[in-house]
């Protein structure tokens, strides 16, 4: 069981250009949920999606952010058109659903917009 | 709206000493609350998992504690190690499934 994976560790972007995010979920979990954590604050939600379907994008940047989760294949966190702004470091958990069993995080991807 | 606080925001100790970090909470319509730990340049480590139901969890030298009705939870790490040094984060997760954190407690263990 490889936990969440998400890819890449860094990533390193010039200001317009676009980051792509990838998360794969642990084997057995639907739920998929994404987080930003800003230089010295807390980890703040993003969006959380099950399969084909986003749940709740209450977090997410009005503009230039999108989210997916396709029936084949790993999430993907999509930032268009990135500014210093978004340099932050993005996390993906998962978990089975409201079960009580708690999320399980990966590694997370640092974004550094120059 | 839920928010989580953290206190101390950061905290030094002795190797083998026994501490305490807190986590308080203004919404008590909890589903569950989690500690994580997180090490620089890292994710997050699920530590504990305290179910609204339940009072308290163990595992190891840790200890976490529940207190609904007050709005508190509270991680006790027993006999310290250099090795616990990080930063440990709360999270409480409600009826929307999002986790909400506090900014966490940064923890030096010092030999």
């Amino acid at each position: 069981n490889a936990g969440v994976m998400q890819n890449p560790r860094h990533l390193v972007r010039r200001r317009g250009q676009e980051a792509r995010l990838r998360c794969s979920p642990m084997k057995g979990h639907s739920h998929v949920y994404w987080y930003r954590q800003l230089p010295e604050e807390g980890l703040k939600f993003m969006v959380y999606l099950q399969k084909e379907n986003i749940i709740d994008e209450s977090g997410m940047p009005k503009e230039r952010f999108s989210a997916e989760f396709p029936k084949e294949g790993p999430s993907i966190l999509r930032i268009q058109q990135v500014v210093r702004g978004d340099s932050a470091a993005y996390f993906c958990a998962s978990s089975r659903g409201r079960d009580n069993y708690g999320y399980t995080f990966g590694s997370g991807t640092r974004l550094t917009v120059v | 709206k839920q928010e989580v606080t953290q206190i101390p925001a950061a905290l030094s100790v002795p190797e083998g000493e026994n501490l305490v970090l807190n986590c308080s909470f203004t919404d008590s319509a909890i589903y569950n609350l989690q500690w994580f730990r997180q090490d620089p340049g890292k994710g997050l480590t699920s530590l504990l998992l305290i179910q609204s139901s339940q009072r308290e969890q163990t595992s190891g030298r840790l200890n976490a504690s529940l207190d609904k009705s007050s709005g508190r939870s509270t991680l006790y790490i027993a006999a310290s190690q250099p090795g616990d040094s990080a930063t440990y984060l709360c999270a409480t997760q409600g009826g929307s499934e999002k986790l909400v954190f506090g900014k966490g407690t940064k923890l030096t263990v010092n030999p």
